[in-house]
């Protein structure tokens, strides 16, 4: 496709469950990050993948939260036993090696904890 | 802590104004100071972008100002457009790595 696609649009789920946030990115983007946006607030940064480099994990917020990138394409956030304040929208982006200051984002996945 | 405050939270311009919306940060290592536009549904998308060896950049209706001694950058929107309604973002970053982002501002441009 043309731009980030993020799967699915919408997700709602009940409280304690676990869910999977789906990114692809553009292809030959190298890096890819996730990034959460609550209602008013700005985007808050949580994990980022630059090729075959270990991920930077500083932004999760619990080990509740985890991501993982296969064969430097597609990535996967995972949220286990979902709270009420894990509600938000899960934005993805992604940015080539060339250009890496630019960051293209995905419509992103809007989770309702209930 | 919020390392980049942007503000207004929100404003509303006529048709033909100009939009200012400002930013402030305090981490003296940040050398990319880029600004999103969001609309509705939609992600974030590059708008205007500056480095803090220039003090102005111009593209278009939009344009960003930079002080670095007072660690404050803001963007101008000329003769603002009702389709320039949409929520901007300021956001800065370090070696061209993960963005911080303001909070948000909401324009909204009455016709």
């Amino acid at each position: 496709g043309a731009g980030v696609s993020q799967s699915p649009s919408n997700k709602v789920t009940e409280k304690g469950k676990d869910v999977e946030l789906r990114c692809d990115p553009i292809s030959g983007h190298t890096a890819l990050y996730w990034y959460r946006q609550s209602l008013g607030q700005g985007l808050e940064f949580l994990i980022y993948f630059q090729g075959n480099s270990a991920p930077d994990k500083s932004g999760l917020p619990s080990d509740r939260f985890s991501a993982e990138r296969t064969g430097g394409s597609v990535s996967t956030l995972t949220i286990q036993r979902t709270q009420q304040e894990d509600s938000a929208v899960y934005l993805c982006a992604s940015s080539p090696m060339r250009a890496k200051n630019i960051q293209y984002f995905g419509a992103g996945t809007r989770l309702s904890v209930l | 802590q919020q390392q980049v405050k942007q503000s207004p939270q929100s404003l509303i311009v006529q048709k033909g104004g100009i939009s200012i919306i400002n930013c402030a940060y305090e981490n003296t290592a940040f050398d990319y100071f880029p600004w999103y536009q969001q609309f509705p549904g939609k992600g974030p998308a590059l708008l205007i972008a500056i480095r803090p060896d220039v003090s102005e950049k111009k593209e278009g209706r939009f344009t960003i100002s930079f002080n670095k001694s007072a660690k404050q950058f803001s963007l101008h929107i000329m003769d603002s457009q009702p389709g320039d309604s949409a929520t901007y973002f300021c956001a800065a970053s370090r070696d061209d790595y993960k963005l911080s982002f303001g909070a948000g501002t909401t324009v909204t441009v009455r016709a």
